[in-house]
Parts: C-alpha cells; sequence; structure tokens
C-alpha cells in the first residue's frame, strides 16, 4: 500500500482566498484524522471521521474550516477565507478500528497564507 | 479533559550517552503510542503500548508503559546521531481519538 496520500505538498495562498487540502488515507481503514501542528500550539486533532461520518469536529477552530469525507478514499479539508494564522503544516492520518489501532500519518500539507 | 505532558522538551546529548524521555497523562488510557518525527517530514509510528508492564524495543531504544502512575519512558542506549528527531507519545481519549505530548527535540552530537 502507497500510505496516507496527501496534496498538495506545499501550498501559498493569499489572504482571503480558499484553500482546498486533500487526503486519500490507507485502502481498508474505517478512520480518518485531520490534524494540525504549528510550533505555538503542536500537534492539534481538527476532526476526524468513521466510515466517512465525522464523529468529533471539536478542534475545528471556527466556521472557516470544514471538512468532508464523500467516499471511503476521499477526503477534504478547505478553508475560506484563509487567514495568516492558518499557516502550519495540516496532517491527515488513518488507522484502523481493530489491533493495535495505529494511526498512519501522511506526509503532510505546508500552507502558508500571506 | 485528558492532558499528555513531556519531559524534557529539548534535549541535547551525546553519541554513547544513555538518556530517558518521560511522558505523562492525566487520565487512565488503555493504549499509549511512541511516534518518532524528523525535521520537515511525517510522524512515524515507534511502539505501541497495550497494558501495564508493557515493554517494547527496538534497536537503541526501549519504550515502557506504567498505568498506574500513567507514565510511559522512552529509553535512548548509546544513542547515535541516526536517532536526532523529536519524539511523541500519544494517549488514546475514547475509542479512537489520540492525544499528544508537546514533543521532546532531541539533538545527538558527534
Amino acid at each position: 500500500d502507497a500510505g496516507v496520500i496527501q496534496s498538495p505538498r506545499h501550498e501559498v495562498t493569499e489572504m482571503g482566498q480558499e484553500v482546498t487540502l486533500r487526503c486519500k488515507p490507507i485502502s481498508g481503514h474505517d478512520y480518518l484524522f485531520w490534524y494540525r501542528q504549528t510550533m505555538m500550539r503542536g500537534l492539534e486533532l481538527l476532526i476526524y471521521f468513521n466510515n466517512n461520518v465525522p464523529i468529533d469536529d471539536s478542534g475545528m477552530p471556527e466556521d472557516r474550516f470544514s471538512a468532508k469525507m464523500p467516499n471511503a478514499s476521499f477526503s477534504t479539508l478547505k478553508i475560506q477565507p484563509s487567514e495568516p494564522r492558518d499557516s502550519a503544516v495540516y496532517f491527515c492520518a488513518s488507522s484502523w478500528n481493530l489491533g493495535k489501532r495505529i494511526q498512519y500519518f501522511g506526509a503532510g500539507t505546508r500552507l502558508s497564507v500571506l | 479533559e485528558l492532558k499528555v505532558e513531556q519531559n524534557p522538551l529539548f534535549l541535547s546529548m551525546q553519541e554513547g550517552k544513555n538518556y530517558t524521555i518521560y511522558c505523562n497523562y492525566s487520565t487512565t488510557s488503555d493504549r499509549l503510542y511512541w511516534y518518532r518525527q524528523d525535521p520537515g517530514k511525517s510522524l512515524e509510528s515507534l511502539f505501541v503500548l497495550l497494558s501495564n508492564g508493557a515493554v517494547k524495543q527496538e534497536g537503541r531504544l526501549m519504550a515502557s508503559l506504567d498505568t498506574k502512575a500513567r507514565l510511559s519512558t522512552l529509553h535512548i542506549t548509546a544513542a547515535v546521531h541516526d536517532l536526532s528527531a523529536t519524539y511523541f507519545c500519544a494517549v488514546h481519549q475514547g475509542a479512537q481519538k489520540l492525544v499528544f505530548g508537546q514533543g521532546t527535540r532531541l539533538t545527538i552530537n558527534p
């Protein structure tokens, strides 16, 4: 398996623009997570899905952030409008609800909002 | 609310030395994870600790779990430069949610 695949790897945009981050989880995994990592706040869970259904979005910072999972192999995290304080590395991770339940992380998307 | 605290947050050590990173958490949990992150890279799973007294070892790294003390340790033996990275512990909150510690940035100098 290719692992969790995220795109784009880098995104530079201007304040006020819409940003869409994409994630393809590991095939067969039933949980998908979106995290944000910054120097100041560390690694924060934004939202997670089980079988394509959002379970906990309490970490989503505000209404400008939204996430969807239309099918088992694809998820998006959208920021509209983007602000400079959204600059961070966004990670997607997936896991299987049996066994060790290890979360496998994608390579991340480094977002810079100017 | 589950809190996970690591110490130290920064650790600079010489090759060949031994050291331990500590991870304390505030509420009971059924499992604890250790991850490694290289600069500019993603997080890589190192260990999963599933029960009290669990010990896992790989190479120069050994992780242990004391659920009664709510403490996990990551011990580095005879450190080598390749182990320089940031190490995170993470604890389950509920069935699937992970709460991460702040990370320990480990630098190993020749």
